[in-house]
């Protein structure tokens, strides 16, 4: 059974604060994406990864890091937590394995920002 | 500038009747397209996709139908039942990237009464 597991469901942190939400896939995936979801914009791609320490952005990058020294972990840094950045936080991963393949996601992290 | 398009952000039914969600892309270079249900707090799951090289793909309740020449794809539901309640996202990808990167609509809730 493939999984992606996020580190928190729910997490509260205050304006300025450095913020780490981390992701495991045992999949052995090369591809892993971090994709926040809100209201009325559907799902928006922040960064994502092909390859070990490789990481391109995305479509809404500011703000964000990411880091990938294993290639099972693919971790999101909020450099300094801001409340616009209260939001559902998706991991996925996928294959580069085969023409067309799935991503799969994880149970995602409710980050609130006071 | 939003690539994938779903323009109906909800849709009410009633149980047993067919459920048609619609979305729209802009980018022709897209060729595999793929939707996902999501539940309240729980990551999107993978329900089913089609190639651009086909115009139909079918697996059991759920068929997917692609409008090339209108860049549209539609996702029937049939029939529909109270579980099938959840929002759903499309998404697309293109097979010249091999990261598998996926840009998502802004998602559609389906409402099905009993």
């Amino acid at each position: 059974d493939v999984k992606v597991t996020q580190s928190s469901r729910y997490l509260v942190k205050r304006t300025g604060e450095k913020v780490f939400l981390e992701c495991v896939q045992d999949m052995d995936h090369e591809n892993m994406f971090w994709y926040r979801q809100d209201p009325g914009l559907g799902l928006r791609l922040i960064y994502f990864s092909y390859d070990v320490k490789m990481k391109e952005k995305g479509d809404i990058p500011e703000g964000y890091s990411v880091s990938r020294e294993k290639k099972e972990r693919f971790s999101l840094i909020l450099e300094s937590a801001s409340t616009n950045q209260t939001s559902m936080y998706l991991c996925a991963s996928s294959s580069t394995l085969g023409v067309n393949t799935e991503a799969f996601f994880g149970q995602g992290t409710r980050l609130t920002v006071v | 500038d939003q690539q994938v398009k779903q323009n109906s952000p909800s849709l009410s039914v009633q149980e047993g009747r067919i459920s048609i969600l619609n979305c729209d892309y802009t980018n022709s270079m897209f060729d595999y397209f793929l939707w996902y249900k999501k539940y309240p707090a729980e990551g999107p799951t993978f329900l089913i996709s089609i190639s651009s090289i086909k115009d139909k793909n079918e697996d059991g309740r759920f068929t997917v139908f692609l409008n090339k020449s209108a860049k549209h794809l539609s996702l029937h539901i049939v029939p529909s039942q109270p579980g099938d309640s959840a929002v759903y996202f499309c998404a697309a990808s293109g097979v010249s990237s091999n990261t598998g990167k996926l840009i998502f609509g802004q998602g559609t809730t389906l409402q099905v009464k009993p």
